[in-house]
C-alpha cells in the first residue's frame, strides 16, 4: 500500500530565510505526487504537481518540488519565505496506476515565520 | 477556484443523532470525495464517488454512509453521531481518477 511520511511536524523559518519541507513516499512504482498547502481555517490548495518527465517542478507562490526517485522523496523548496507561507504543508501521493482514484496524505507539516 | 461549496459550515450536535452534510460542484467533475481532517493524522478517505450511484468505501468508513444522486451533489451521513466523529470534514473533487483533487472550504463539525 502506498504511503507518505512527513517527517518535520513543525518548522520555523525567519522572514526571507530558505526553506526546505521533506516528504517521503512509499509506492513500488512511479508514483504522482503533490504538495498542498492550508491556510488556517481554510481549506487545502494544489501548490504543485508531479507526474513524469522533468524531476524540478515548478509551483505556484514561488513555490518547487524535486523528484529524487533514489531517496523516494519530493521535498518542497522555497528560496526565501514571506510571513504570509505561514501554514500547514501536506504531501500527496497518487498512484499512477489507471484504475485507483486515491490519493494519500502525509500529517502535515505546520510552518511558522519569524520577523 | 474551483466551484466547491459545503454545508453547513459549522454545526455542533448531540451525541445519538443525525447528521447530514453536502458538498455542492459546479465543475461536473465525475469524482468526488469525503475526507476529515485530525490533528495529528492529516486527511483520511471517509468515502468516494467515481459517478452517480457509484460509491466506495475509504480507511475510516465506519459509521458514515453517503448518497450521489446527482452529479453536483455528494452526501456524507453520520447516522448516530459519536463525538470520536468532531472534526473537520472535507470534500473533494477530481475531474480525472489518480489526479489532482480540488477541495472545499471544509465543515467543522463539533459533536457533544
Amino acid at each position: 500500500a502506498q504511503s507518505v511520511t512527513q517527517p518535520d511536524i513543525h518548522i520555523t523559518v525567519s522572514e526571507g530565510a530558505s526553506l526546505e519541507l521533506r516528504c517521503n513516499y512509499s509506492y513500488g512504482a512511479t508514483p504522482y505526487l503533490f504538495w498542498y498547502v492550508q491556510s488556517p481555517g481554510q481549506g487545502l490548495q494544489l501548490l504543485l504537481k508531479y507526474f513524469s518527465g522533468d524531476t524540478l517542478v515548478q509551483g505556484i507562490k514561488g513555490f518547487e518540488a524535486e523528484f529524487k526517485r533514489s531517496q523516494s522523496s519530493f521535498n518542497l523548496r522555497k528560496p526565501s519565505v514571506h510571513w504570509s507561507d505561514a501554514a500547514e504543508y501536506f504531501c500527496a501521493v497518487g498512484p499512477s496506476n489507471f484504475g485507483n482514484e486515491k490519493l494519500t496524505f502525509g500529517t502535515g507539516t505546520r510552518l511558522t515565520i519569524i520577523p | 477556484d474551483a466551484g466547491i461549496t459545503q454545508s453547513p459550515r459549522h454545526k455542533v450536535t448531540e451525541t445519538g443523532t443525525p447528521v447530514t452534510l453536502r458538498c455542492h460542484q459546479t465543475e461536473n467533475h465525475r469524482y468526488m470525495y469525503w475526507y476529515r481532517q485530525d490533528p495529528g493524522h492529516g486527511l483520511r478517505l471517509i468515502h468516494y464517488s467515481y459517478g452517480v450511484k457509484d460509491t466506495d468505501k475509504g480507511e475510516v468508513s465506519d459509521g458514515y454512509s453517503v448518497s450521489r444522486s446527482k452529479t453536483e451533489d455528494f452526501l456524507l451521513t453520520l447516522e448516530s453521531a459519536t463525538s470520536s466523529q468532531t472534526s473537520v470534514y472535507f470534500c473533494a473533487i477530481s475531474e480525472v481518477r489518480g489526479n489532482e483533487q480540488f477541495f472545499g472550504p471544509g465543515t467543522r463539525l463539533t459533536v457533544l
